[in-house]
């Protein structure tokens, strides 16, 4: 079935580098929403995205969904302590039905201060 | 309002026993689900619900029950408990198709 794969699987960064994380599925989706979970927390909206080419910012963080609407990403700039966690994004399931909310497998973001 | 409840937080359970995971949302919201989470592999999903009464299978429904008698309620059951079930799970709800999902606090379930 249809799957949304994420990357990096880990990413560990200097306080105030930039941060990427990528999201990919192998058929066009509807829409994205992106998640983050705190370390021991639970997972926490973000942001849905819908059109083709659709850009929103959130103060230092950037989200792409692409013109394909078969990838995503989310930027953060300048990244702090508060940024640590795992970003996961989510997509429907293929064949139209949006009731199965299907995770990547998230990127788990450390920061060094 | 409260949002999504589950309880208990924290369980440890015997292999072979069975148990329920309650989850209750305030928000009258109609699509409910329950996901696992297991290092590396991120949030699957187990059983989901679009409404009373309506439930179906997600990616890694086996061992697993679901019941939706009301809007507020979807409690999981781990019908004869093994190791491989030990995971944290969520419960989420969602007003609508394409809306936000609100997860609860979670469950953290060892089986020995």
């Amino acid at each position: 079935g249809q799957q949304v794969m994420q990357i990096p699987q880990y990413q560990h960064v200097q306080e105030g580098e930039d941060f990427t994380t990528y999201c990919n599925s192998s058929t066009t989706l509807s829409n994205i929403q992106w998640y983050k979970q705190r370390p021991g927390g639970h997972p926490v909206f973000l942001i849905q995205l819908v059109k083709s080419g659709e850009v929103k910012k959130q103060k230092r963080l950037t989200f792409q969904f692409g013109e394909a609407k078969k990838n995503s990403s989310l930027h953060i700039t300048a990244t702090q302590t508060t940024d640590v966690g795992t970003y996961f994004c989510a997509g429907p399931r293929s064949g139209g039905s949006n009731y199965k909310l299907t995770f990547g497998k998230g990127t788990l973001l450390t920061v060094n201060p | 309002n409260a949002g999504v409840t589950q309880t208990p937080k924290f369980q440890v359970l015997k292999t072979g026993q069975s148990m329920t995971l309650q989850c209750a949302q305030d928000m009258n919201h109609e699509y409910m689900s329950w996901y696992r989470q297991d290092p590396g592999m991120g949030l699957r999903l187990i059983h989901y619900s679009v409404g009373a009464g309506i439930t179906d299978q997600g990616e890694v429904p086996n061992g697993y029950n679901v019941s939706r008698s009301t809007t507020e309620d979807f409690p999981l059951r781990l019908l004869s408990a093994a190791p491989s079930q030990t995971s944290v799970y969520f419960c989420a709800s969602r007003k609508g198709q394409i809306l936000e999902a609100f997860f609860g606090q979670g469950t953290r379930l060892t089986v020995v």
